[in-house]
């Protein structure tokens, strides 16, 4: 199993604050990293998907980074938005088949 | 219907009950899951398969069994149901393509009474 943690677990934001969290893995066999947004009651959905040092990703107002060397990425929401609320997953892997998930950071944006 | 499906979206069953939950996907994706959703760990992955007739245990394996006789169907079947898999389960799939996105199923919600 690949331990992955993802920090803090939670976290409340005020509207139009930025807010970043953290997954954090061992950097060893390092294949790929996924993030997805999952927001209540409906299914998760793919944000990016990130395979070298120090790739930059990004997607409106949500934006990561990734540090393979040191086995963490980090996770951007600028301007957050009551909309942006939702739990943040990441799936960091050694090979390009099995997908699995950290226990990911909810975000609650408050108006 | 493009995409992937799951069935049913709700089910209630009995305790020692055998349960199927069904998965579709219409991409041809070789890569599907199987997760469930808990409380605190997020999505843990139950089974993948990588292909028909090639499936790999996850992190929570127990008295749960998945068969894959066809690319596009991914089966999850709770041989003897008990209260703590009571849960939403997540069907995934992907494509072999270098670092491709996984797509969800919109969940099936099992409550084993």
């Amino acid at each position: 199993i690949l331990n992955v943690e993802q920090s803090p677990q939670s976290l409340h934001v005020q509207e139009g604050d930025s807010t970043n969290f953290t997954c954090s893995f061992p950097s060893s066999n390092f294949h790929a990293l996924h993030w997805y947004r999952w927001e209540t009651a409906k299914s998760p959905e793919a944000l990016f998907v990130m395979t070298l040092n120090g790739d930059e990703k990004k997607k409106g107002r949500i934006s990561a980074t990734l540090n393979t060397k040191e086995g963490y990425s980090y996770l951007y929401i600028k301007g957050s938005q009551p909309e942006d609320s939702a739990t943040y997953l990441c799936a960091p892997g050694r090979d390009n088949y099995k997908l699995s998930f950290g226990a990911g950071t909810t975000v609650t944006v408050r108006a | 219907d493009a995409g992937i499906t799951q069935s049913p979206r709700y089910k209630i069953t009995e305790t020692g009950r055998q349960v199927t939950l069904m998965c579709h996907q219409t991409w041809s994706h070789s890569y599907m899951f199987w997760y469930r959703q808990d409380l605190g760990h997020g999505l843990r992955l139950i089974y993948y398969s990588a292909a028909a007739d090639i499936t790999d245990k996850g992190e929570v394996p127990d008295g749960y069994v998945v068969s894959r006789s066809k690319t596009e169907n991914f089966p999850l079947t709770l041989e003897s149901a008990t209260r703590s898999q009571t849960s939403v389960y997540f069907c995934a799939s992907r494509a072999t393509a270098m670092n491709t996105e996984a797509f969800f199923g919109q969940g099936t919600r099992l409550t084993v009474v």
